[in-house]
């Protein structure tokens, strides 16, 4: 119940277009929706982040979409870059009031080609 | 930008060695925590420490391992006696309020354990 499930495994994406990176929990304590970009030799660094009370937020090129009766949220970058190419990790979190304990899921591998 | 810096960037050792893996966290933060990634794998969670002790712990975290702050500035890591299946990437992070929700962690660049 602790899991947070992801999916593709890897992405490759043209230039220019969408990426959508895809997570399910089962864990219903989970209300911290954070997603992590790590580049190799680097640790994760936090991309952006959603609680469960909107279903979307969106920061640039990056949007969380998150349906909280099916225990699903996605990652879509737009208009992806070579630059964006790197491993991203969704994770879930209770609210612990500062003593978050991340759970992780097991990371895409992004590549855009040009 | 502050940020969480971690020494030494690679350790091999040989199994049955203690090893001490430090960390710097940001200066004004107040939680701090160790995670792990095995090569390929997903990042897992090992401990978070508040205010001189331990919030919560993984079952990975056994009694080889342990966790210390020394000083006001360093968060350390100590594994008492190496397995080969401890060879990972530890990485350190840092949350800065208490009492406020959604606190950002600050992950370390991570050091590379190598048990031989």
């Amino acid at each position: 119940q602790q899991q947070v499930k992801q999916s593709p495994q890897s992405l490759i994406v043209q230039k220019g277009g969408i990426s959508i990176i895809n997570c399910a929990y089962e864990n219903t304590a989970f209300d911290y929706f954070p997603w992590y970009q790590q580049f190799p030799g680097k640790g994760p660094a936090l991309l952006i982040a959603i609680r469960p009370d909107v279903s979307e937020k969106k920061e640039g090129r990056f949007t969380i979409s998150f349906n909280k009766s099916a225990k699903q949220f996605s990652l879509h970058i737009m208009d992806s870059q070579p630059g964006d190419s790197a491993t991203y990790f969704c994770a879930a979190s209770p609210t612990n009031f500062g003593n978050e304990k991340l759970t992780f899921g097991t990371g895409t591998r992004l590549t855009i080609i040009p | 930008e502050p940020e969480v810096t971690q020494t030494p960037s690679h350790q091999v050792t040989q199994m049955g060695q203690e090893v001490i893996l430090r960390c710097v966290p940001i200066s004004n933060h107040l939680y701090f925590y160790w995670y792990r990634q095995i090569l390929g794998q997903k990042v897992e969670f090992l401990v978070s420490f508040y205010n001189n002790e331990i919030s919560e712990k993984s079952e990975i975290f056994d009694d080889q391992f342990s966790v210390e702050r020394p000083d006001g500035s360093n968060f350390t890591l100590k594994i008492r006696s190496t397995k080969l299946e401890d060879s990972a990437m530890y990485f350190c992070a840092s949350s800065v309020q208490r009492g406020a929700a959604y606190n950002e962690q600050f992950f370390g660049p991570g050091t590379r354990l190598t048990v031989l």
